[in-house]
């Protein structure tokens, strides 16, 4: 099946600086990426969806000035999380839609970033 | 607003069945899925049924939908080591925006 990659698997910071997450689709393009945000033991919220070569789209509540998108190719999306807090610790997950899927709007994931801010 | 909800975790024998359950509270949901996650790897699509369907069986997974209750359970027949995972419960309205529950950590013991 296709695969989602991301890097790094786990970060930690130092609070005020800043993290990029990148977000891969291997084997097959992907103008639209999802990203997603897990606090232990809740649920998967997703924070914004990624276009490519366009804005990316926030979900209500998440600022969009601390989390920056850029989708710039058809295989890469990047989310930087700026001047980090350790409330911004968190697992965070990118995936990809793919029509090569037998059901149409199925998505693949990435195996997520663990983010500790300290 | 929407929510998605499943116990957090469930413990069985191998050779047992699980039962993994999930109520839901949007009624317009059209689609609703089980997502497998394994250590260190990403959700991967296990099963999905549609709102107009009671049942869904495919080998050792079966899905009912009870949609008057708005409640989704996934079975495994025969369960393995294997399973040992995050199973998590998922809904959407059509489209890709999907709603998740906080995932079920099934645990298999030999």
């Amino acid at each position: 099946g296709a695969v989602v990659s991301q890097h790094p698997s786990r970060v930690i910071c130092k609070s005020g600086t800043s993290v990029k997450i990148e977000c891969r689709s291997l084997d097959f393009q992907a103008t639209t990426m999802f990203w997603y945000r897990q606090f232990p033991k809740q649920s998967l919220m997703l924070m914004a969806t990624s276009n490519e070569g366009s804005k990316a789209t926030y979900e209500q509540g998440v600022e969009k000035d601390k989390f920056l998108i850029n989708h710039a190719s058809l295989t890469l999306s990047t989310l930087t999380v700026t001047s980090a807090h350790p409330e911004d610790s968190s697992f965070y997950i990118c995936s990809a839609p793919s029509r090569q899927g037998s059901f149409s709007y199925e998505q693949y994931f990435g195996p997520g970033t663990r983010l500790t801010v300290t | 607003g929407e929510d998605v909800e499943q116990s957090l975790f469930l413990s069985v024998r191998e050779g047992d069945s699980s039962v993994i359950n999930c109520t839901y509270t949007d009624s317009s949901s059209t689609y609703l899925y089980w997502y497998k996650q394994e250590p260190g790897a990403g959700l991967q699509l296990l099963t999905y049924i549609f709102s107009n369907m009671d049942m869904k069986q495919d080998q050792r997974l079966t899905v009912l939908l009870n949609k008057k209750d708005k409640h989704l359970s996934l079975r495994i027949a025969d369960t393995q080591t294997g399973d040992s995972a995050i199973y998590f419960c998922a809904e959407s309205t059509g489209g890709f925006k999907t709603i998740f529950g906080a995932g079920t950590r099934l645990f298999v013991k030999a």
